[in-house]
C-alpha cells in the first residue's frame, strides 16, 4: 500500500534556529513530491519537485528529493515566529489512479 | 483575485440532515477534488471531478455526493448516511487531474454536529 511517512510529528523550536522536515515515502509509479504549508486553514503550495539533487529555494526555504533513498527534505533558516505552521508532505502516484498520498504532517511551533 | 471560495467557514448540523458545503473556483481548472482532514489523521479524498458533469469517487465516498454541473463549482454534500461528519473539508482545484500540476486549496469549512 502506498504510504506517505513524516517526521518528526511535531518540533518547537526558537527564532533563527534551523529546521529539516523530514518526507519519506513508498509510492509505487512516483511521478511527483510536494511540499504545502498550512497555517490555521488553507495548505499553501510551497514546492514541487520531480528529479533527484535538484534543490528548490524560496527565501529562507529549501527542498530536495532522493528518489534513490525514496525520501525528502525541507529546510527552514532563521525560523520566524510566522514559519509556525503544519508542514504536509504528499506524492503524486502516477498510475491510472493518479492521485496524492498525503503524510499526517509535522507541526512546527516557533518561539520567540 | 484568483482563487477558490468555500462557503460557509462554519456548518452545524442537526442528526439526521443533509448539509451542502460550497465551493467556486475562479483559476479556470478542470479538476476539482473534495478533501476530509481530521487531527491525526493526513487529508484523506473523499471525491473528485476532471471535467464537468463527470466525477468520481475518492477513499472515503461513503454518506457523501456531489455535482459538477459547471466548472466553477463543486458542491458537496453530507449526507444523513455520514455517521461522523465533523471535520475539516477542504476544496482543492488543478489545471487537470493528468497534468503534473500542484493543488490549490479553498480555505475549508468546519462541520460541526448539534
Amino acid at each position: 500500500e502506498d504510504k506517505v511517512v513524516q517526521s518528526p510529528l511535531s518540533l518547537v523550536v526558537h527564532e533563527g534556529d534551523t529546521v529539516t522536515l523530514n518526507c519519506s515515502y513508498e509510492v509505487t509509479n512516483f511521478r511527483s513530491l510536494l511540499w504545502y504549508k498550512q497555517e490555521k486553514k488553507a495548505p499553501t503550495f510551497l514546492f514541487m519537485l520531480t528529479s533527484s539533487g535538484i534543490e528548490k529555494k524560496s527565501g529562507r526555504l529549501s527542498s530536495i528529493l532522493d528518489k534513490k533513498e525514496l525520501f525528502s527534505i525541507l529546510n527552514i533558516t532563521a525560523t520566524q515566529t510566522g514559519d509556525s505552521a503544519i508542514y504536509l508532505c504528499a506524492v503524486l502516484n502516477a498510475g491510472n489512479n493518479r492521485k496524492l498520498i498525503w503524510g499526517l504532517g509535522t507541526s512546527l511551533a516557533v518561539n520567540p | 483575485d484568483g482563487g477558490i471560495t468555500q462557503s460557509p467557514k462554519y456548518l452545524f448540523r442537526k442528526e439526521g440532515q443533509n448539509v451542502t458545503l460550497s465551493c467556486e473556483q475562479n483559476l479556470n481548472h478542470d479538476a476539482m477534488y473534495w478533501y476530509r482532514q481530521d487531527p491525526g489523521q493526513g487529508l484523506r479524498l473523499i471525491y473528485y471531478s476532471q471535467i464537468v458533469n463527470d466525477f468520481q469517487k475518492g477513499d472515503i465516498a461513503e454518506g457523501y455526493s456531489v455535482s459538477r454541473e459547471k466548472k466553477e463549482s463543486f458542491p458537496l454534500t453530507v449526507t444523513s448516511a455520514q455517521k461522523n461528519p465533523t471535520a475539516f473539508y477542504l476544496c482543492a482545484s488543478s489545471i487537470a487531474r493528468n497534468s503534473n500540476q500542484p493543488q490549490h486549496f479553498g480555505d475549508g469549512t468546519r462541520l460541526s454536529i448539534l
